[in-house]
């Protein structure tokens, strides 16, 4: 079965510390991943996706497919990086013999970032 | 191009009163998606729509949840009858790229 999980409901850290959002997946094909975040008082909005490995104010996450997870890093974290985030897998599935793109969610992680 | 709508933004209710939420996608996107979000649970995906047409309602949770997506420009989601348990913010999200949404603000249904 496909399943995400997001093991840290929440997370704290100080300004200035590197960060880590751990994303777990379980997944028999190839799934494209991504993070999405949501600021408060904003949409829920796309970080960043594994395929294009692009930092995103200062964000990285690497796809380790032979732990299934797509972690998400920062070296030093800061205030406005305070948010809900989650980590997004995008599985193919096959409907009547059409494949279709199903977008699911984790728990999600509410990280705090202390002055 | 306002991005993706949604109405209400807020919804009180009696339980037992029928609750419809309702959701403008972003012209053009051919994926819908409606959540609900929950300290709980999360980001629960609830149904999926492409081209208008259902392909995944496994997350509803109940006969009393139904959507429905009669033109490319609109979609509804409506609970009858509400319950307390119900109570949650919904998000409705739009997609062309895979995996990339765009959501709306959200309704944030309470059902006393």
């Amino acid at each position: 079965a496909q399943r995400v999980t997001q093991p840290e409901k929440l997370l704290s850290v100080f300004k200035g510390a590197p960060v880590e959002l751990k994303c777990n997946y379980s997944y028999s094909g190839s799934p494209e991943l991504f993070w999405y975040v949501q600021y408060s008082r904003q949409r829920l909005q796309l970080l960043l996706r594994h395929i294009s490995r692009e930092s995103i104010k200062g964000f990285t996450a690497d796809l380790n497919k032979g732990e299934t997870s797509f972690h998400l890093k920062k070296p030093f974290a800061q205030e406005e990086d305070s948010a809900m985030y989650y980590c997004a897998p995008y599985f193919s599935a096959n409907a009547g013999g059409t494949s279709y793109g199903k977008l699911t969610f984790g728990q999600g992680t509410i990280l705090t970032v202390h002055p | 191009d306002a991005g993706v709508i949604q109405s209400p933004r807020h919804e009180v209710t009696e339980m037992g009163q029928e609750v419809t939420l309702r959701c403008k996608p972003i012209s053009g996107h051919d994926y819908l998606f409606w959540y609900r979000q929950t300290m709980m649970r999360g980001l629960e995906l609830l149904i999926y729509f492409n081209n208008n047409v259902p392909i995944d309602d496994s997350g509803m949770p109940e006969d009393r949840f139904s959507a429905k997506m009669p033109n490319a420009s609109f979609s509804t989601l409506k609970i009858q009858p509400s319950e307390p348990r119900d109570s949650a913010v919904y998000f409705c999200a739009s997609s062309l790229a895979p995996g990339r949404a765009f959501f709306g603000q959200g309704t944030r249904l309470t059902v006393v």
